[in-house]
């Protein structure tokens, strides 16, 4: 069963137009990262929440905005896509602690078309 | 500012024969991570290394590390085309984030 859920698998939208990709989580980790993949390029850490404290990379765009109503769900919103924005996102979780770090489980991603 | 490099970033190998990516990074690590992506999926996760000379195995792959070193590989027995894929190492030091290399793109062929 999966245990990071990305939706939508795909998502096509509009030069400017707001969009918003989900995540969830059976697994309650309390960290969760929202990864941008170009093509053939390493994915790039966008920001991530560890339990409620939202962190950003310090050079991830203001465009790109992200949300965590709960433990398990976490959005991940961008204002106004430019094409350059086009990418497969990738959303994962670990549970970190005191006691160990653990590795990070990645959703199937979100591949998002900008037109 | 932790870096992590890969190579080589990309491998073109036959049926049959023996190869080594290489994983170095640049500062004390305490735990190492290998994924494996495959074209337009997310990446899916091979070993997990926390510590000096962790050596693990699964099928015709191998992963090692080397924490004096600073080094980790991931050695590729006998390879097949379904080993086909782009590999990450992953590292993590002093935080919980991790830092990907740039991917091994390998390619088998018959």
């Amino acid at each position: 069963d999966a245990m990071v859920i990305q939706n939508p698998r795909y998502q096509v939208t509009q030069f400017g137009k707001p969009v918003t990709l989900s995540c969830s989580q059976t697994l309650n980790h309390n960290v969760m990262y929202w990864y941008q993949q170009k093509s053939s390029q390493a994915p790039k850490l966008l920001f991530h929440y560890y339990d409620k404290d939202f962190n950003n990379e310090a050079d991830t765009p203001d465009n790109f905005q992200s949300r965590r109503p709960n433990t398990s769900f976490c959005f991940l919103d961008i204002r106004s896509p430019g094409l350059g924005d086009a990418a497969m996102y990738l959303c994962a979780t670990s549970r970190e602690g005191r006691e160990m770090n653990t590795e990070a489980f990645f959703g199937q991603g979100t591949r998002l078309t900008v037109v | 500012e932790l870096k992590v490099e890969q190579n080589p970033l990309f491998l073109s190998m036959q049926e049959g024969k023996n190869y080594t990516i290489y994983c170095n990074y640049s500062t004390t690590s305490d735990r190492l991570y290998w994924y494996r992506q495959d074209p337009g999926k997310s990446l899916e996760s091979l070993f997990v290394l926390l510590s000096n000379g962790a050596v693990k195995q699964e099928g015709r792959l191998m992963a090692s590390l080397d924490t004096k070193a600073r080094l980790s590989t991931l050695h590729i027995t006998a390879a097949v085309h379904d080993l086909s894929a782009t590999y990450f190492c992953a590292v993590g030091a002093g935080s919980y984030q991790l830092t990907f290399g740039k991917g091994t793109k390998l390619s088998v062929i018959p």
